[in-house]
Parts: structure tokens; C-alpha cells; sequence
């Protein structure tokens, strides 16, 4: 069965300073990677994703993630972090067909002044 | 643009009560999808649909039914509440690739 696994359960960090989040996932397949945000009482957000192609994908907000084949990775980096960044941050991973996701534990990032 | 919108936001339930939760999608998606999220382990899903008048099991489907009477609708039916029930539920919908966009969840407390 596919698992995708997250690391980190909290990262601190201080502003301006630059993260990255740690995903690994298990499979012998193809798969498609996602990175969700969830800010405090609220739903998930796309932040970036990996469907084929470039192997580098970026958001809009200048988080930028890796597929890494080889290493069944897909970490999650900003160079330089801001408070609004504080949220917890999903990794998945398609799994079975029909777009089913599996998701890893999360990660909640703590940005701080 | 309304997108993946769940109704109840919150809940209280007493153990063995029965409720549903609504989920509604403007964006006639095919696919659409009951995730629970349970503190240190992600989102787990509960059952999916993957056109009008289907439905299949997900991870965690015990305890919980579904249907998909209209294409734009998802409804999940706790037909006799646990305590275990207790969760976050989310409801997605998305094409076949890429992206699942998802409601803004229900916080469902069952004592």
C-alpha cells in the first residue's frame, strides 16, 4: 500500500529565515504529488503540484518543491519565511486511480518574529 | 465562485444520534470525495464518487454511508454516532488529473 510519510511534525523557525518541510512516499508506480496548506480553521489549499514535466514546481507565494524519482522525495522549501506562512502543511499522494488521495501527517510550521 | 461548499460548519452530537453532512460543488467535477482529519494523522478517506449514482469505500468507511443522488451533491450519513466519530470532515471534488479543491470541513463532537 502506498504511505507517504512527513518527517517533521512542528518546524520553528524565525522570519526571514529560510524551511523546508521533508516528504517521502512509497510506491512502484507513477504517482501525482501535492502539497496542501491548511491555515487555522479552515480547509486545504493547494500550494503547488507535480503532474510531469519539470521536476521543480513553485507556487505563487515562493514555495518551490522537488520531485525526486530516486529518492521517492518531494521536500518542500521557501528561502525566506514570513509569519503569514505559519499554517500546517499536507504532502500527498495519488493513489488507485481516480484522483484518491493519500495524505502524510503533516507538518505545521511555526514562523516566528 | 463558491467552489466545495459543506453545511454544517459545526456540530454536537449524543452518542447513537443520526445526522448528514452536505456537500456542494459548482464546478462539475466528476469525482468528489469524504476525508475525516484526526490530529497527527493527516486526512484519511472515508468514501468517494466517482459520477452521479456511484459510490465506493475508501481507508476508513466503517460506520458512515454515502450517496450521490445529483452530480453536483455528495451527502455522508452517520447513521448511529460514536465518540470515535469525533473529527474534522472534509469534502473534495476534482476532475480525474490533477488537484482535488476542497470545502472548508465540519467540526462534528459526539459525547
Amino acid at each position: 500500500a502506498q504511505s507517504v510519510t512527513q518527517l517533521d511534525s512542528q518546524v520553528p523557525v524565525f522570519e526571514e529565515a529560510p524551511v523546508e518541510l521533508r516528504c517521502n512516499y512509497s510506491s512502484s508506480v507513477s504517482v501525482y504529488l501535492f502539497w496542501y496548506v491548511q491555515y487555522p480553521n479552515q480547509g486545504l489549499q493547494l500550494l503547488l503540484k507535480y503532474l510531469s514535466g519539470s521536476t521543480l514546481v513553485e507556487s505563487i507565494n515562493g514555495f518551490e518543491a522537488e520531485f525526486n524519482k530516486s529518492q521517492t522525495s518531494f521536500h518542500l522549501r521557501k528561502p525566506s519565511v514570513h509569519i503569514s506562512d505559519t499554517a500546517e502543511y499536507f504532502c500527498a499522494v495519488t493513489s488507485g486511480g481516480y484522483n484518491k488521495l493519500i495524505f502524510g501527517a503533516g507538518t505545521r510550521l511555526a514562523v516566528h518574529p | 465562485n463558491a467552489g466545495v461548499t459543506q453545511t454544517p460548519k459545526f456540530r454536537v452530537l449524543k452518542t447513537g444520534q443520526s445526522m448528514t453532512l452536505l456537500c456542494a460543488q459548482d464546478m462539475n467535477h466528476e469525482y468528489m470525495y469524504w476525508y475525516r482529519q484526526d490530529p497527527g494523522m493527516g486526512l484519511r478517506l472515508i468514501h468517494y464518487s466517482v459520477g452521479e449514482g456511484t459510490t465506493a469505500k475508501g481507508e476508513v468507511p466503517d460506520g458512515y454511508n454515502v450517496s450521490r443522488l445529483k452530480k453536483q451533491n455528495f451527502l455522508l450519513g452517520l447513521e448511529s454516532a460514536a465518540p470515535s466519530q469525533t473529527s474534522v470532515y472534509f469534502c473534495a471534488s476534482s476532475e480525474d488529473v490533477g488537484a482535488a479543491f476542497f470545502g472548508q470541513g465540519t467540526r462534528l463532537t459526539v459525547v
